[in-house]
């Protein structure tokens, strides 16, 4: 079946540094690669996302980048601040159905040290 | 403008008990979909709906069942509850089937 893996499963950087967040899908029809932010004990909020028709994506400190070819996106965090910590969720939406099912990454805990 | 509400917020279940979660959105959305969150394991789709009147399993259904009665309600209940079930669950709802989720805000679940 169609599967997400997120690599890594925690990251420690020192405020100021970038971050770095790489996963790979396994359904070439994935057309849809939404990235969600989770703080403690909150709901997964939708942060930036990128379609299959476009390479790269950038919204402030944020940017996310897909490589089709190889089936994998990573999102990449400049300027880390603390407020960044958190979980953060890669997904990609199932494309051989008119569902909408995202499968979701194992989640990637990020520490920003001040 | 409630967006997605969960009910309970929290609940204790004893082993062999019955619940139903309530997953409410005012955006008229036409998908919704049930995931529960353990640790390690990310979000796994346990139903999902899309439309009223119409539901499907998704990747963990097992001891689940689901209704979608209202556009705006799905129902998640739990025949009989296991340990096993103990996690949080996450209601999600999108306007189209290429759109991102909105999430509620969760219904952490301890079955004793």
């Amino acid at each position: 079946g169609e599967n997400v893996e997120q690599h890594p499963s925690t990251l420690s950087v020192q405020e100021g540094d970038s971050a770095v967040i790489k996963c790979t899908y396994s359904d070439s029809a994935s057309n849809y690669f939404p990235w969600y932010k989770q703080e403690l004990g909150k709901r997964p909020q939708l942060i930036i996302d990128i379609r299959s028709n476009v390479g790269e994506k950038k919204d402030q400190r944020i940017a996310v980048t897909l490589n089709k070819t190889a089936k994998h996106f990573s999102l990449h965090i400049t300027e880390t601040q603390p407020e960044d910590s958190a979980v953060y969720f890669c997904a990609a939406m199932v494309g051989s159905s008119n569902t909408g099912k995202l499968i979701f990454g194992q989640g990637t805990t990020l520490q920003v040290k001040p | 403008n409630a967006g997605v509400t969960q009910t309970p917020k929290f609940r204790v279940l004893k082993t062999g008990q019955s619940m139903t979660l309530l997953c409410a959105q005012d955006m008229n959305h036409e998908y919704m979909y049930w995931y529960r969150q353990d640790p390690g394991m990310g979000l796994r789709l346990i139903h999902y709906s899309v439309g009223e009147g119409t539901t499907a399993k998704g990747e963990v259904p097992d001891g689940y069942n689901v209704s979608r009665l209202k556009k705006q309600n799905f129902l998640l209940g739990l025949e009989s509850a296991a340990p096993s079930q103990t996690s949080v669950y996450f209601c999600a709802s999108s306007y189209q089937n290429t759109y991102g989720y909105t999430f509620g805000s969760g219904t952490r679940l301890t079955v004793v």
